[in-house]
């Protein structure tokens, strides 16, 4: 089974809507994080966390939000979705005090 | 942040040893350095860390120079399979955030 899970891999929905991509890991690390993906771009961060109490935002929050369940679980929201959401998403979890992350599969959103 | 440059693309033959340069000129005291590896539509996938001088594993060497101002992955005896997009990733471990700059990443590709 993979360590870091993203579900669903693949969603279309229409501008306006409320969408969640949900991230779970088995690797039992404190860190977590969200990034976008852009054709041909780098990755740029949402949301990260340390612990379960502990949320922050990264380069690109603006019209996210994110939810720590658990320590294995990660969810990132669009409370309302516009075109330009369109684009690859990344989870990554890594261990404390070090920056080696392990990347989830991804999940490609297509707003229309 | 440390922000990093990369060069776009680059080509290589199998067989042939790959070096990436990555620059990072406001590298901080506690930044290590990390690469990943991306194939299309998947995850980056960590190929290694350091923070100093040689650091080598069973993929990959990375050096460092003294001033730490650039780092260069070096892949030796490339195969096709070694097509992807590498990510230098500059990243800061202060304990009031976790800021990580990813670079636009080098484009490689491997030829016959």
């Amino acid at each position: 089974d993979a360590d870091v899970t993203q579900t669903p891999r693949n969603r279309i929905t229409k501008t306006g809507k409320r969408i969640m991509l949900e991230c779970s890991q088995t690797k039992g690390h404190d860190r977590m994080y969200w990034y976008r993906q852009d054709p041909g771009l780098g990755l740029r961060l949402i949301y990260y966390s340390f612990d379960v109490k502990d949320i922050n935002k990264g380069e690109i929050s603006d019209g996210y939000s994110v939810s720590r369940q658990a320590q294995a679980k990660f969810s990132l929201s669009l409370e309302s979705a516009i075109p330009n959401q369109t684009a690859l998403y990344f989870c990554a979890t890594s261990e404390a005090d070090r920056v080696g992350q392990f990347f989830g599969p991804g999940t490609r959103l297509t707003v229309l | 942040l440390a922000k990093t440059t990369q060069p776009i693309s680059m080509d290589s033959y199998e067989g042939q040893e790959v070096n990436i340069t990555c620059s990072h000129n406001n590298i901080a005291t506690n930044d290590y350095i990390t690469w990943y590896q991306q194939f299309p539509s998947q995850g980056p996938r960590f190929i290694i860390q350091g923070y100093k001088t040689k650091v080598t594993n069973e993929v990959a060497s990375l050096f460092i120079p003294a001033d730490r101002k650039s780092s260069t992955l070096s892949l030796p005896r490339v195969s096709l399979s070694d097509t992807a997009v590498y990510y230098c990733l500059v990243a800061t471990l202060k304990a009031a955030g976790n800021k990580l700059t990813f670079g636009g990443g080098t484009r490689v590709l491997v030829k016959p």
